[in-house]
């Protein structure tokens, strides 16, 4: 079975960097992504990573290591827009984990 | 623009009725996602399809059904409601074709309440 876990919330100061840490065990993998999601909104795509390393997107960044199962988002600069939901999905049938919820505050 | 929409975007049941939400996307993708999404437990796969007349169930797959029928639809049926499926669900699609492309759009979702 797959197991994903995320820190429940987090809060930071705009204008700070934030690192959102996320850990798996998956029978399977095929990539790994991370979601955005404002209350009362749809999630939407942030990025995707299936090679080891870091994958840079203007203030977000994403990192994984397969041989531990291991990834984060790093957001830099936070804006109080960036405040919301992030999600962590792997496999192939898009698990996701449970998000973490991130306040930022002025 | 392609899109992917949900319809209703709120609902409210009683307990027992069939109820379908409808989900339709412009992408032309083949593979089509249902979930559902509860405080405390993120989103939970319930039904997917990789293609026409392909439907599989996912983790919480009791209590629904799904059919796939033509590309753009896969309708979601909760053959008699209960208040445990009052959620927010939410229907996604992608191209499925190997990496990046799993990328799913998500619709914006329905709140179906059961009283």
């Amino acid at each position: 079975g797959q197991n994903i876990d995320q820190p429940t919330e987090m809060t930071a100061t705009e204008g700070a960097i934030v690192q959102i840490n996320c850990t798996y065990q998956t029978s399977g993998f095929n990539g790994l992504f991370w979601y955005q999601q404002h209350a009362g909104e749809a999630p939407t795509f942030l990025s995707y990573n299936v090679l080891d390393g870091l994958e840079e997107k203007g203030r977000f960044s994403s990192f994984l290591s397969r041989s531990k199962g291991y990834s984060y988002l790093l957001l830099k600069e936070l804006q109080m827009k960036d405040s919301a939901s992030y999600l962590c999905a792997v496999g192939s049938d898009m698990r996701f984990g449970a998000g973490t919820r991130l306040t930022v505050k002025p | 623009d392609a899109e992917i929409t949900q319809s209703p975007r709120h609902k409210i049941t009683e307990t027992g009725r069939q109820v379908t939400l409808a989900c339709h996307q412009t992408w032309n993708h083949n593979n089509m996602f249902w979930y559902r999404q509860d405080l405390g437990h993120g989103l939970r796969l319930i039904h997917y399809s990789y293609g026409v007349q392909d439907t599989n169930k996912g983790e919480v797959s009791d209590g629904y059904s799904v059919s796939r029928s033509n590309t753009e639809d896969l309708p979601l049926t909760l053959e008699s409601a209960a208040s445990s499926q009052t959620s927010v669900y939410f229907c996604a699609s992608s191209a499925y074709l190997g990496g990046a492309t799993d990328t799913q759009y998500f619709g914006p979702g329905t709140r179906l309440t059961v009283l």
